[in-house]
């Protein structure tokens, strides 16, 4: 696609709910990154896949926080269990390198 | 460990003026990128400008312009000819050449254009 599309939007999720987002990257585009983005801060670095391999994973913050892209192209950040902590904006983005990523427009998730 | 500081949280300017961001940056890499991006209340993350570290001419793109001190670790953007559009969140970035390429981001300053 022309560029990176995220859905849901918006999510609100009951304390203890496990959720999904997903991100479709710009097609052709090898890494995908996943940012958390907590209100008033600047993105935070959560994983990266080059293809279908994760191959960074520690700006996870807990087990409870998944990730996977099992074709190379889309790719679905799973939180388990969420907590309130865990409200916050997620940003997918992904380019061919380093040299400048292209976001999408985030999921703003809300833990009620 | 990499870290990305900007001091200014807020800031203002008057439609038609100049207005110059701060950043600065903590680093022992020799060749990296940084950027400027704009974020408005849309959320997404927009992308005004680029700069390799091993490129000593400061980069440029129409109204935007970088003041790229190495030595310093300076990365400062100036915004001419200030526009009501420029009102947005921007965030620098610091960004590897290799391996992971994950960005580390500073906190944001928020610019409001008035008119």
């Amino acid at each position: 696609g022309a560029g990176v599309s995220q859905s849901p939007r918006y999510k609100v999720a009951k304390r203890g709910q496990d959720v999904a987002l997903r991100c479709d990257p710009i097609s052709g585009h090898v890494s995908l990154f996943w940012y958390q983005q907590a209100l008033g801060q600047g993105p935070e670095f959560l994983t990266y896949f080059q293809n279908e391999a994760q191959l960074d994973k520690s700006g996870l913050p807990s087990d409870r926080f998944f990730a996977e892209r099992p074709e190379g192209s889309v790719s679905t950040l799973k939180i388990q269990r969420t907590q309130q902590e865990d409200s916050a904006v997620y940003l997918c983005a992904s380019s061919f390198g380093g040299s400048g990523y292209t976001f999408g427009s985030g999921t703003r998730l809300t833990v009620v | 460990a990499q870290t990305v500081t900007q001091s200014q949280p807020e800031m203002s300017v008057q439609e038609a003026e100049t207005v110059t961001l701060s950043c600065t940056y903590d680093t022992s890499e020799n060749n990296y990128y940084l950027f400027w991006y704009k974020q408005p209340p849309s959320r997404q993350m927009i992308l005004v400008i680029r700069q390799e570290a091993y490129k000593q001419q400061n980069a440029t793109e129409n109204r935007f312009s970088v003041n790229f001190q190495k030595a310093a670790k300076s990365f400062s953007l100036k915004i001419s000819d200030s526009q009501l559009g420029d009102t947005a969140m921007y965030f620098c970035a610091f960004g590897m050449t290799s391996g992971t390429y994950k960005y580390i981001f500073g906190t944001g300053t928020r610019l409001k254009v008035l008119a």
